[in-house]
């Protein structure tokens, strides 16, 4: 079955960096679109960033554009994202997503499914 | 940006009976909406995508309705599992946007 796991979350300092990796298994990793939605403490869903199946378009949220970077290995399975400069406000928890049924191109067919588990970052001094 | 607004907040329920959620975009979306169920301490799990088309393992409780700006989301018995938050999402334009959440809890 689809797997998503998510690894590299922990406390960093304002102003550094975090990269987070997610490990892909259970389908053809190199046609799905893939994303990252991140999770405020006690607060909603917030979506990020995606990256089409082939790496060749990202689209960001205005929140993190410019800091964070999106990016792919489809030989390793594998999705990143580079945070820097982070803020405090950037504490959550960061899940990977893997696209419902889109290449990731367009925003059609993007709805999300499965999830991973999530991993937490916290921003902090 | 399109913004999502779902109503209520907050609805309590009795196990067995039926809820009704309400999902409102501030543009059409079309058909490009999703539904998604979160109890504490997991991950979202897809419940409905393209207003009505239930994700694949969900029970028939669960249905979706709705297109353009105004959606609903009915679970027509209430189990113990579906006292979680649930939330909708679009996926006409980008960004890709979330409503607020609802929370279901136990009347």
């Amino acid at each position: 079955q689809v797997q998503l796991v998510e690894s590299g979350g922990g406390v960093v300092q304002p102003g550094r960096s975090l990269r987070l990796s997610c490990a892909a298994s259970g389908f053809t990793f190199s046609s799905y679109g893939m994303h990252w939605v991140r999770q405020a403490p006690g607060k909603g869903l917030e979506w990020m960033t995606i990256i089409s199946y082939d790496g060749s378009n990202e689209y960001y949220a205005d929140s993190v554009k410019g800091r964070f970077t999106i990016s792919r290995d489809n030989s390793k399975n594998t999705l990143y994202l580079q945070m820097n400069s982070l803020r405090a406000e950037d504490t959550a928890v960061y899940y990977c997503v893997k696209s419902g049924g889109g290449s990731g191109s367009y925003p059609n067919f993007n709805w999300f499914d499965p999830w991973g588990q999530g991993t937490l970052v916290t921003v902090s001094s | 940006e399109i913004v999502m607004t779902q109503s209520p907040a907050t609805l309590s329920v009795s196990p067995g009976e039926r809820a009704t959620l309400s999902c409102r975009a501030s543009q059409s979306v079309s058909s490009n909406l999703a539904w998604y169920r979160q109890n504490p301490g997991q991950a979202p799990r897809l419940l409905i995508y393209g207003a009505s088309t239930r994700a694949t393992g969900i029970p028939a409780r669960f249905s979706g309705s709705g297109s353009g700006t105004e959606f609903t989301l009915t679970i027509s018995s209430l189990q113990s599992e579906d006292f979680a938050v649930y939330y909708c999402q679009q996926y006409n334009n980008w960004p890709l946007t979330f409503g607020q959440g609802t929370k279901v809890e136990i009347k």
